[in-house]
Parts: structure tokens; sequence; C-alpha cells
């Protein structure tokens, strides 16, 4: 059984600091990492994928792969009150195009 | 990335009768799921629509609950079948496009069972 754990939260954060969203995962072939973000009442919207060990940035976003501790990671520099949503990470294997996902994180940015 | 319509967005039916959700992607895609998600909770996928042949699904779903059809690589069918309170949740269509294993998701039917 393929598991991918998150702390459901809510993370609280102020405005202009870093959240710190935290994934851990229990299939070593695990190849594949996004992360999702999900604002109440809408589908779920691809920000960030990740398939190498290390930092991968895009804008305000990085996401931080380790794969010998089966942890994935999601930092948010300067959040701001529109950052907040469930955050939902998703792992997939080599041998399978279906990504299991987490139960996600509530992040609150408040102002 | 697929832009993904569906329809209906929300719907409020009656206990018994049965209701096909539509899913349209706006370009060509290797795979399409479909997912349903209950308020505060994650996605569970009920199965994977393959074009041509019988849809596979997950644990705890069946074909006769849930009919599926993909006719084609740009659209699918869910037909949630002779409903009961129990099925109210929000039904999400996704697709993955040819770069390897990203989803992108359809804006969801919101289903509502009396």
């Amino acid at each position: 059984q393929k598991e991918v754990e998150q702390n459901s939260g809510p993370l609280s954060v102020p405005e202009g600091a870093i959240a710190s969203l935290n994934c851990t995962y229990s299939d070593r072939g695990s190849q594949s990492f996004f992360w999702y973000r999900q604002y109440s009442g809408k589908s779920p919207e691809l920000i960030m994928f990740i398939y190498s060990n290390g930092d991968k940035e895009d804008g305000r976003f990085t996401a931080q792969l380790n794969k010998a501790s089966q942890y994935v990671s999601l930092l948010i520099r300067d959040s701001q009150p529109s950052d907040s949503a469930t955050y939902l990470c998703a792992v997939s294997d080599r041998g399978s195009y279906i990504p299991t996902f987490g139960r996600g994180t509530s992040l609150i940015v408040h102002p | 990335s697929a832009v993904i319509s569906q329809k209906p967005s929300r719907d409020i039916c009656q206990r018994g009768t049965s209701l096909t959700i539509q899913c349209q992607v706006d370009s060509q895609v290797t795979m399409m799921f479909w997912y349903r998600q209950q308020p505060g909770q994650s996605l569970t996928l009920i199965a994977t629509a393959n074009q041509g042949s019988e849809a596979t699904y997950e644990s705890g779903f069946v074909i006769d609950k849930f009919p599926i059809s993909r006719p084609n690589l740009t659209f699918s069918t869910l037909t949630v079948s002779n409903m009961s309170p129990e099925d109210s949740s929000i039904y999400l269509c996704s697709a993955e496009t040819l770069r390897a294993n990203e989803q992108f998701f359809g804006p969801g039917t919101r289903l509502t069972v009396l």
C-alpha cells in the first residue's frame, strides 16, 4: 500500500513569511513528485513538479526532494493571503502513471 | 498543459436515479481519470478511463455503479448509477498530458443526492 503523508494543518503564517509544507512517502521506487494547490470549492491546480534530488525553484515556490529520506517539501517565500489554500502532495513511481495523493495541508496566510 | 471542462458543474438528484458527467479535454491526452472528493478530504481515484476499452477500476468501485466511457482521446463520461445520499460528493475528471505524469483537473461536478 503506497502512502503519502501530510500534516493536515492548518499551517498559519504571517504575510511575508516563508511557508514550509512537508510530505513523506512510503514507496522507495517513487520517481515523480507533484504539488497541487486547491482553493476552497475549486479543483486542484498543478503548481510544481520535481523528479531529481535537490531543489527546484519557480518564482516564489521551491520544491525540495530528498529521496534517501523519502521526503519532499514545498517552500513558499513572501507568503501572501492569496496563497491560502490546501496544498496536495502527489507521488508516482516509474511503473505507474497514476499518482498517489496525500490528504493535503491547509495553509492560512494572515495579514 | 490541458484545459478540461466538465458538465454539469453541479446537480441535485433524487435517490435511485442516475447522472452522467461529461469531461472534455482541449487536446489529445494519454490518460484520463475520474476522482471523487468528499468535503475536506483528499482525492479518491475511481477509475482510469481507457480509450477504446473498459475502464480500470480501483478497489471499492465497480462498473455497474460507475460505468465509464471513453470513445476518443479527448472525451470521457462517468455515470453514477442508482444514486444514494452517500454518493453526494465532488466528481473530478483529470487528464495526463504527453509530458509524463503531469495531471490536470477539470473544474469538478458537485453532486447532491437527496
